[in-house]
């Protein structure tokens, strides 16, 4: 299994601005995942992150918008940047130790 | 097109009243189908993985089954603390570890 962290776990954003979301897991992993969860919704996944490469986005995000980093085998990072209503949301980070994925607690992100 | 579909989308039950949570899916190349309890305000915890049709798992109160088209959560005398959202999840195709998700069935069981 794995365990992972992610902080902020909440935060309150004005519009425009961009926020950095952290996920740290407490074993080295390969591949490394970012959702997001709208609200009374299902998972909707942003992208891979893979650490030595760049991360890999599904339809519908852009790396302008939500740029991601791996600069490790524990660790990734997601930026929302320039920020709407719209993005308020939870976001979810997830790690995939051996077949199984596992899930941080969530960033839940409220902008005004 | 890829999909899975759970229900029902909500569901009330009496304590100890058992039922079944159904999860649908319409992929090419099943490699899992993944089942996950999730918490408000918390991220999905893992509950089961199922490989091929006929295999099941259990845990405590809760087991799961798998045919070629679809999976199913069953809930033996539910507890109060099993009230959740259930989540499935299929993972297919090629070589990345990408799920595909349901939206869920929202259980609630009443004492």
């Amino acid at each position: 299994s794995a365990v992972i962290s992610q902080k902020p776990s909440r935060d309150i954003c004005q519009r425009g601005t961009s926020l950095t979301i952290q996920c740290q897991v407490d074993s080295q992993v390969t591949m490394m995942f970012w959702y997001r969860q709208q609200p009374g919704q299902s998972l909707t996944l942003i992208a891979t992150a893979n650490q030595g490469s760049e991360a890999t986005y599904e339809s519908g995000f852009v790396i302008d918008k939500f740029p991601i980093s791996r600069p490790n085998l524990t660790f990734s990072t997601l930026t929302v940047s320039n920020m709407s209503p719209e993005d308020s949301s939870i976001y979810l980070c997830s790690a995939t130790p051996q077949e199984t994925q596992y899930f941080g607690p969530g960033t839940r992100l409220l902008v005004l | 097109e890829d999909q899975v579909t759970q229900s029902p989308e909500a569901l009330r039950l009496q304590e100890g009243e058992s039922s079944s949570l159904n999860c649908s899916y319409t992929v090419s190349g099943l490699r899992g189908l993944f089942w996950y309890r999730q918490d408000p305000g918390k991220g999905p915890e893992f509950l089961f993985t199922l490989y091929s049709a006929g295999e099941e798992k259990e845990k405590e109160r809760l087991k799961a089954t798998l045919t070629k088209k679809e999976s199913f959560l069953h809930i033996t005398a539910p507890k109060p603390e099993d009230s959740a959202t259930y989540l499935c999840a299929v993972r297919y195709g090629g070589a990345t570890n990408k799920l595909i998700f349901g939206t869920g069935t929202l259980l609630a069981v009443q004492p």
